[in-house]
């Protein structure tokens, strides 16, 4: 099946600095990507999706582009706040068609005003 | 709109006893997933249900049961409680499963003494 890796954190940073959290995935097809976020002590937020080579998902600020040329789909935010802190996640469908998702191991952010 | 609910958020039992946790999926959708969340293992898929039949199934040992409800409700019993079974229970609900995505409820944090 599909999997996912996602770089280790955690990622420290200070307010309005840039973020990039890699995420690169091995898949069978073009699976829809996702980034969900979660929040201490809440559950996943869907934060942006891309369904197709090339999009580029968007939301809050933040940016991801799907890269089938290098299997990746990097979480991008141009100027982070204290309230991005947060755990981010990297997934995809396991299987094409179906709900089982498969989640990488999270990034811990954590920034600093 | 109203989202994914779980209850109960917090739940403390013993070693050898059972546990029914229960997720309302937002209205209208009839995929419910589960997935158990752990710092070791990180997020891991359980069991998917659809129109109440049992669509995927991850690797959980049989100890872990699932079913699903005419109104989409579904609910999730874990027998024989063991240590290694704390951890936060998501629930995810979504329209109608396949390509579309999914919906976190906040869990059910279960710490098992």
């Amino acid at each position: 099946g599909n999997s996912v890796t996602q770089m280790e954190g955690p990622v420290t940073l200070s307010e309005e600095a840039f973020l990039t959290i890699n995420c690169t995935y091995t898949a069978t097809g073009y699976p829809s990507l996702f980034w969900y976020v979660q929040y201490p002590g809440e559950g996943l937020q869907l934060l942006l999706k891309a369904t197709k080579a090339d999009d580029k998902g968007s939301n809050k600020g933040f940016e991801a582009t799907y890269r089938k040329e290098t299997t990746s789909f990097h979480l991008e935010k141009g100027s982070v706040q204290v309230s991005d802190s947060a755990v981010y996640f990297c997934a995809l469908p396991r299987d094409t068609g179906f709900q089982k998702l498969v989640f990488g191991t999270g990034t811990r952010l954590l920034v600093s005003p | 709109k109203a989202g994914v609910t779980q209850t109960p958020r917090y739940l403390i039992k013993t070693r050898g006893q059972q546990v029914t946790l229960s997720c309302s999926p937002i209205s209208g959708h009839r995929s419910v997933s589960w997935y158990q969340q752990t710092p070791g293992q990180g997020l891991q898929f359980l069991f998917e249900y659809f129109s109440e039949t049992q669509r995927n199934k991850g690797n959980f040992p049989g100890r872990f049961s699932g079913r699903q409800f005419s109104n989409s409700r579904s609910e999730m019993n874990v027998s024989t409680l063991e240590l290694g079974d704390s951890a936060l229970y998501l629930c995810a609900s979504s329209l109608r499963g396949g390509l579309y995505e999914q919906y976190f409820g906040p869990g059910t944090r279960l710490t098992v003494t």
